[in-house]
C-alpha cells in the first residue's frame, strides 16, 4: 500500500480540465512543500511535471498546474490533448519513512 | 545534454546478487545526489535508495536495507547499486536518476528478474 493515496483513474475529453488528487498526511503532503509530480508513459521512464508543489520545469507546458490545501496535493491538467493520457504520480517527503521520499500509487489519465 | 545509462540488470535466482551500474554524463555529477528508483511489472513507483553528492549520506527503503548498498564514483561519473540477497519481489524495472525533492532526469531503466 503506498504512503500517498491517488484515484487509480480519471478521465476527461479533449479541450477539458481534470484534476487528479494525491492525499497524504501532515508527515508528508501536509508538512512539508516537497510535493513532485511525474508523468508516465508505457514502456518510458517518468518524467518530471511539476515539482515543490507548484513549479513548473523548464520546457514543462504551462497547461499543467500544481497546488496543495492541507494534507492534499493535485495536478491539474488543462485544454486536454491526447498525448497528456499517461500515468501520473505523486511524490513528497515524508519524515515518517525511510528513505524520506514517497510515491503516490499512480493514476492513469484516459482522454476520451 | 543529460544521459543517464543504467547496466547490469538481468536474471537471478533468489539469494543471488547483482551490481547495478548507471553512467551519467552531460552534467556535473558530483553536484547532485542520485538515487534508484524501481517499479515492478505493472506497478507503481518505489524510493529504493540515494547517496549525497559526496557520498557522506545515503537511505535506503525498509524493504531493502541491510541487502542493497548504494555508492557511487566521482571520477567515473558512475552510480552502483549493490544487491545481495535478493527475493522474487525485488523484480523490477531499476531507474537511476538525477537529484531526490525533485528528479529531474531519469535513466531508461534495467530490468532486474529474480526467478528460479
Amino acid at each position: 500500500q503506498s504512503a500517498l493515496t491517488q484515484p487509480a483513474s480519471v478521465s476527461g475529453s479533449p479541450g477539458q480540465s481534470i484534476t487528479i488528487s494525491c492525499t497524504g498526511t501532515s508527515s508528508d503532503v501536509g508538512g512539508y512543500n516537497y510535493v513532485s509530480w511525474y508523468q508516465q508513459h508505457p514502456g518510458k521512464a517518468p518524467k518530471l511535471m511539476i515539482y515543490d508543489v507548484s513549479n513548473r520545469p523548464s520546457g514543462v507546458s504551462n497547461r499543467f498546474s500544481g497546488s496543495k490545501s492541507g494534507n492534499t496535493a493535485s495536478l491539474t491538467i488543462s485544454g486536454l490533448q491526447a498525448e497528456d493520457e499517461a500515468d501520473y504520480y505523486c511524490s513528497s517527503y515524508t519524515s515518517s519513512s525511510t528513505p524520506n521520499w514517497v510515491f503516490g500509487g499512480g493514476t492513469k489519465l484516459t482522454v476520451l | 545534454q543529460v544521459q543517464l545509462v543504467e547496466s547490469g540488470g538481468g536474471l537471478v535466482k533468489p539469494g543471488g546478487s547483482l551490481r547495478l551500474s548507471c553512467a551519467a554524463s552531460g552534467f556535473t555529477f558530483s553536484d547532485y545526489y542520485m538515487s534508484w528508483i524501481r517499479q515492478a511489472p505493472g506497478k507503481g513507483l518505489e524510493w529504493v535508495s540515494y547517496i549525497s553528492s559526496s557520498s557522506s549520506y545515503t537511505n535506503y527503503a525498509d524493504s531493502v536495507k541491510g541487502r542493497f548498498t548504494i555508492s557511487r564514483d566521482n571520477a567515473k561519473n558512475s552510480l552502483y547499486l549493490q544487491m545481495n540477497s535478493l527475493r522474487a519481489e525485488d523484480t523490477a524495472v531499476y531507474y537511476c536518476a538525477r537529484g531526490r525533492a525533485m528528479v529531474d532526469y531519469w535513466g531508461q531503466g534495467t530490468l532486474v528478474t529474480v526467478s528460479s
